[in-house]
């Protein structure tokens, strides 16, 4: 079964307007951590937020916030403000405590991803 | 500055052949990790080691062999065994302290079997 799952395969956002990209995902544990990452065209991947699962408020980095609904199993990234450079593709990820069993190595399970688009 | 340098950016190769992607990280973490990424798709897990000599069979690590000599290297060789090797491979490390579990990433390499 998929642990992290994106449904917006693409998505588009007016230049200067708040975009959301939408995450669920899938575990048994209590804690667990949820992040978000920027890959543009060019390949590398960018750290954008981090949200524990015990954090009690919702994460915020800059204009990235992430809207954590714990019930919903659900780690939608906000972009507010949107700009050019934001064109890129977008992924979830989360790291389970399974994972910290396993010493100091923490991998992550990422979703598929949205390419979001910014329009001038 | 710190960081992951990948090597070679492009590569391209003969159906049969081995190739040899280098992973060298600067930044003292014990933990390094290897992701296969397919057009479109997320990233999957390869293999990963947590310290020097040792490493882990990832999601799909058939066809593929890694090492861990050294803290910094983590060398993952494509066989003639993987059978659809075309992907673009990142390399990633993160560190045990860090209480979030951060993966900083290499910036990849695409590699393609003609």
């Amino acid at each position: 079964a998929q642990k992290i799952t994106q449904t917006q395969p693409g998505m588009f956002v007016q230049e200067k307007e708040a975009v959301t990209l939408d995450c669920t995902y899938d575990t048994s544990d209590p804690s667990y951590g949820l992040f978000w990452y920027k890959q543009p065209s060019s390949g590398e991947m960018i750290f954008l937020i981090y949200q524990g699962s015990y954090d009690q408020q919702n994460a915020t980095e800059g204009r990235y916030s992430l809207n954590f609904q714990k019930a919903r199993k659900s780690a939608n990234l906000v972009i507010s403000a949107s700009q050019l450079g934001d064109s890129a593709m977008y992924f979830c990820a989360m790291r389970e405590p399974q994972a910290i069993s396993s010493g100091s190595a923490r991998q992550l399970t990422f979703g598929s991803g949205t390419q979001l688009t910014v329009l001038p | 500055d710190g960081g992951i340098t990948q090597s070679p950016k492009y590569l391209f190769r003969k159906e049969g052949q081995n190739v040899t992607l280098s992973c060298e990280q600067n930044l003292n973490h014990d933990a390094m990790y290897w992701y296969r990424q397919d057009p479109g798709q997320g990233l999957r897990l390869i293999y990963y080691s947590q310290i020097v000599n040792d490493f882990q069979k990832g999601d799909i690590a058939e066809g593929y062999s890694v090492s861990r000599e050294k803290k910094e290297s983590f060398p993952l060789t494509v066989t003639s065994a993987q059978k659809n090797p075309t992907a673009f491979y990142l390399c990633a490390s993160n560190d045990r302290v860090t209480n979030t579990g951060e993966l900083f990433f290499g910036e990849g390499s695409r590699l393609t079997v003609l």
